[in-house]
């Protein structure tokens, strides 16, 4: 079955400092990835896709990822973290299923950072 | 821009009522999805709407009902509340994906639920 890994449940840094948040997935077929992020109190917003092509993926607010197929993970990064990138990191897997696409989503990663 | 939009915002029930939660889109998409958010969980999938009138299970359909109304609107049904769905509940939509192809998902702002 297909699933998502977020290593990281939470995830405490200080301003300025390096993010990286891990994600592995499990589909053996063409995939589709993405990185959502949740600000408390909001919905889900898109941070970053990937879909074929540059395995290293830029989106915004400075955050990338990189798709490296032969260890089935896409990684977020960011250099240099502030105190407004507080919030909830979801990374997502397309997973195809009766002919159809949905989407399968990790637990989530908890980023809290301090000023 | 309106997006998605959910209602209602926050909703307590009693165990055994019935509650509908509303969700239309503006975006012309058409695949709409009902999920729930747990602590530790994540989202999972409860279920989907690939296009209008079509409508199919998830990873968590038990105990839920979904009505594809239009292109723009997709309901889902609690006919009897139980406190293990307390959740949020998100409805997302996106434009209709291909073989290989996963549009990305629009999301409303969630409906907090809390069942007694």
């Amino acid at each position: 079955a297909q699933s998502v890994s977020q290593h990281n449940h939470h995830v405490i840094l200080s301003e300025a400092a390096s993010l990286e948040l891990g994600c592995n997935y499990s589909y053996g077929g063409t995939v589709n990835l993405f990185w959502y992020v949740q600000y408390p109190g909001q919905h889900l917003q898109l941070l970053l896709k990937y879909f074929s092509g540059d395995p290293l993926v830029k989106g915004i607010k400075g955050f990338e990822a990189e798709f490296i197929k032969s260890k089935f993970s896409f990684n977020l990064r960011k250099p240099s973290v502030q105190w407004s990138d507080t919030a909830e990191y979801f990374c997502a897997v397309n997973a195809r299923s009766g002919g159809y696409n949905k989407l399968i989503f990790g637990a989530g990663t908890r980023l809290a950072v301090h000023p | 821009n309106a997006g998605v939009t959910q209602t209602p915002k926050f909703q307590v029930l009693k165990t055994g009522q019935s509650m509908t939660l509303q969700c239309a889109q503006d975006m012309n998409h058409n695949s709409m999805y009902w999920y729930r958010q747990d602590p530790g969980m994540g989202l999972r999938l409860i279920y989907y709407s690939a296009s209008e009138g079509t409508t199919d299970k998830g990873e968590v359909p038990n105990g839920y009902n979904v009505s594809r109304l239009n292109k723009r609107e997709f309901s889902l049904r609690l006919e009897s509340a139980a406190p293990s769905q307390t959740s949020v509940y998100f409805c997302a939509s996106s434009d209709i994906g291909t073989e290989y192809s996963n549009q990305p998902q629009h999301f409303g702002d969630g409906t907090r639920l809390s069942i007694l």
